[in-house]
């Protein structure tokens, strides 16, 4: 089954530090690739989506990029961090064949 | 982006209560999701609709594709505790894009 692992789960990082948040598949190849960003419990904003290696698209302009190095691996980044940038990140994938999204655990990003 | 209208934002409801949620869009989807978020998780996949009017049901839940492929509503029946959560429509838009709702956040009082 198609299974997508986020680590770490909880991050505390001060402001203007760097950060990167990583993001794997498992069980399928060739996914489309998303990072969402929650804030305060509610809301899923879209931030980047991937359609293959090398592909991002950004949503929403931030301070915040996106790579996808490999065809199962999808990257966070930021190399100044603000408060603002605070929330719940979310990874989550599909197949164009497999409609159904599913999506990772989650890293809690507290910026300080 | 495009948005979804997901209503009600909070519903308060005793436990056994049949519950109703929906989603609008001002544009046509072709595919309607709908997900339960617990605290500190991802969303879990509930109910997947693929077609204009179809009805599908996952246990208690039952939801529906609106036929003007517009909207879309999510029941819950004889709710229990274990329903509290967050519970969000989405979307898909274009082939790429995945559209989530703004969550209703449902409380169970036993």
């Amino acid at each position: 089954s198609q299974t997508i692992h986020q680590w770490p789960a909880t991050l505390v990082q001060p402001v203007g530090s760097p950060l990167s948040l990583e993001c794997t598949v498992e069980g399928t190849s060739n996914p489309n690739l998303y990072w969402y960003r929650q804030a305060a419990g509610r809301g899923l904003q879209l931030l980047f989506y991937s359609v293959g290696i090398g592909q991002i698209s950004s949503e929403v302009p931030q301070n915040l990029s996106a790579s996808r190095p490999q065809d199962r691996q999808f990257i966070l980044s930021s190399k100044k961090l603000l408060l603002s940038d605070s929330g719940f990140y979310l990874c989550a994938g599909y197949l164009l064949r497999n409609t159904e999204a599913f999506f990772g655990q989650g890293t809690r990003l507290t910026v300080v | 982006g495009q948005q979804l209208n997901q209503s009600p934002q909070s519903m308060f409801i005793q436990e056994g209560e049949d519950v109703s949620m929906n989603c609008t869009s001002s544009s046509i989807f072709n595919t309607w999701l709908w997900y339960k978020q617990e605290p500190g998780e991802g969303p879990v996949l509930l109910i997947a609709l693929y077609k204009a009017g179809e009805l599908t049901s996952n246990g208690r839940l039952t939801a529906q594709f609106g036929i003007t492929r517009k909207d879309s509503f999510l029941n819950i029946s004889a709710s229990i505790p274990s329903d509290v959560g967050i519970y969000f429509c989405a979307g898909r838009p274009t082939t790429y894009q995945l559209t989530f709702g703004k969550g209703t956040k449902l409380s169970v009082i036993p």
